[in-house]
């Protein structure tokens, strides 16, 4: 079963508008990272946020973390065309041997219209 | 392009049959995990690799299995196919076997059908 649970399933915005979309877990995280994925193609890696952090920029995204309410946001700035794709969540579970598992989320779609 | 290589891009075969799915790793990493992504299940974990020893399983089948070999390259091995292991299966690498250090990044993935 998945850990995490993205809201909304799907978003439809037009460019130039910003874009949020929320991660919530169940289980003790060591960190958590967002994926992006095109259609039908492999993920690439966004963003990388410890259990440590509240808050994280890179270029036009911010990730939050809220370790007491199991839950994460990533907010796309001035969003574009080609930032239409499918985004997910994943966590490093904290402790045991759970060594390089992702456990990854449902994604959100994201639907940028020019 | 993430530096992971995955063979073959498409696979399509019949139930009962087996098949190989083939990863290159980057170059350095020394981890390879192995993911299957499905309409119904959503992306999950497989199995972990580091250095050539088993280091995490997840929700891998009995009839699935993996190696990693010396040169660090992976296989996955799917044997009795059924219609339901039709999915993408995705390979990723990262430098180290602790998701607590790093990300990790995937390749193309391959697209199984089974009819």
């Amino acid at each position: 079963s998945q850990q995490g649970e993205e809201d909304p399933q799907a978003l439809s915005i037009q460019e130039g508008e910003n874009a949020t979309m929320n991660c919530s877990y169940k289980t003790s995280i060591n960190n958590l990272q967002w994926y992006r994925q095109n259609s039908g193609r492999g993920l690439v890696h966004l963003i990388l946020i410890r259990s440590n952090e509240r808050e994280k920029h890179s270029g036009r995204l911010r990730v939050t973390l809220d370790t007491s309410k199991k839950s994460s946001s990533l907010l796309i700035t001035a969003s574009r065309a080609a930032d239409t794709a499918s985004y997910f969540c994943a966590t490093a579970a904290s402790g045991g041997t759970s060594y390089g598992k992702l456990t990854f989320g449902q994604g959100t779609i994201l639907t940028v219209h020019p | 392009d993430s530096g992971v290589t995955q063979t073959p891009k498409h696979l399509i075969t019949a139930t009962g049959q087996r098949v190989t799915l083939r990863c290159s790793p980057r170059s350095g990493d020394l981890s390879v995990y192995w993911y299957q992504q499905s309409l119904d299940q959503g992306l999950q974990f497989l199995i972990q690799y580091y250095n050539g020893e088993e280091r995490a399983k997840g929700n891998i089948l009995e009839r699935f299995s993996a190696q990693q070999f010396p040169d660090l390259h992976s296989e996955l091995n799917l044997s009795s196919l059924e219609l339901g292991d039709s999915a993408l299966y995705f390979c990723a690498s990262s430098v180290v076997g602790l998701a607590v250090y790093n990300e990790q990044f995937f390749g193309p993935g391959t697209r199984l059908t089974v009819l």
